[in-house]
């Protein structure tokens, strides 16, 4: 019964270096989300997906951030150069319908850019 | 912007006492609600829904009350133990198709020995 599973959980990036977060839904689960959470602050929606289908994006900064969710494998969410304000935990979410429906949530990413 | 908030970002309660952590939110199309529980280290773990056509619902030592009148949204903790330390959320979904979830910035709830 294996929930949402994120690697790695902890990442450490110098300045200007790419960050891969992976994302495995809930067995069932085709319906793909990415928040961003600062310490002490609620969550920010980044990405919506499907398989194959980026179905929303408005929260994805429009620089050097980029995610994708193949038809085969984990949702991938992909940071480029990153930049100190980068850090934050990452989390994915997953939902067996659309976004209307509960999504059950990964243990993070926590990434620190030195 | 955030139409989402919490009127407390702090709570503390002593242990056995109930705990009440309130959210208010502004958009009234909003017709989906959740409460996740997130532990420090951990992520968002859910807790309780409830739907715009309820205004009650209860889990296990937790219930969830809804007020579209005043746009408020409460989750009742009974008999609050040390393991229910941990930040609180309250999310809403816009019933408006095709909107993401807005989660207000959070309840920290400690429990006191």
């Amino acid at each position: 019964n294996a929930g949402v599973m994120q690697n790695p959980r902890h990442l450490v990036r110098r300045r200007g270096q790419e960050a891969r977060l992976r994302c495995s839904p809930m067995k069932g689960h085709s319906h793909v989300y990415w928040y961003r959470q600062l310490p002490e602050e609620g969550l920010k929606f980044m990405v919506y997906l499907q398989k194959e289908n980026i179905i929303d994006e408005s929260g994805m900064p429009k620089e050097r951030f980029s995610a994708e969710f193949p038809k085969e494998g984990p949702s991938i969410l992909r940071i480029q150069q990153v930049v100190r304000g980068d850090s934050a935990a990452y989390f994915c979410a997953s939902s067996q319908q659309g976004r209307e429906e509960t999504q059950y949530f990964g243990p993070g990413t926590r990434l620190l850019v030195l | 912007g955030e139409s989402v908030g919490l009127h407390l970002p702090t709570l503390s309660v002593q242990e056995g006492d109930n705990s009440i952590i309130n959210c208010a939110y502004s958009n009234s199309a909003s017709d989906y609600f959740i409460w996740y529980k997130q532990e420090s280290g951990k992520g968002p773990q859910f807790i309780i829904d409830i739907r715009s056509n309820m205004d009650k619902r209860q889990g296990q030592r937790v219930t969830v009350l809804l007020n579209k009148t005043v746009k408020h949204l409460s989750l009742q903790i009974a008999a609050t133990q040390p393991g229910d330390s941990a930040v609180y959320f309250c999310a809403e979904n816009p019933a408006l198709g095709g909107q993401n979830f807005v989660f207000g910035p959070g309840t920290r709830l400690s429990v006191l020995p």
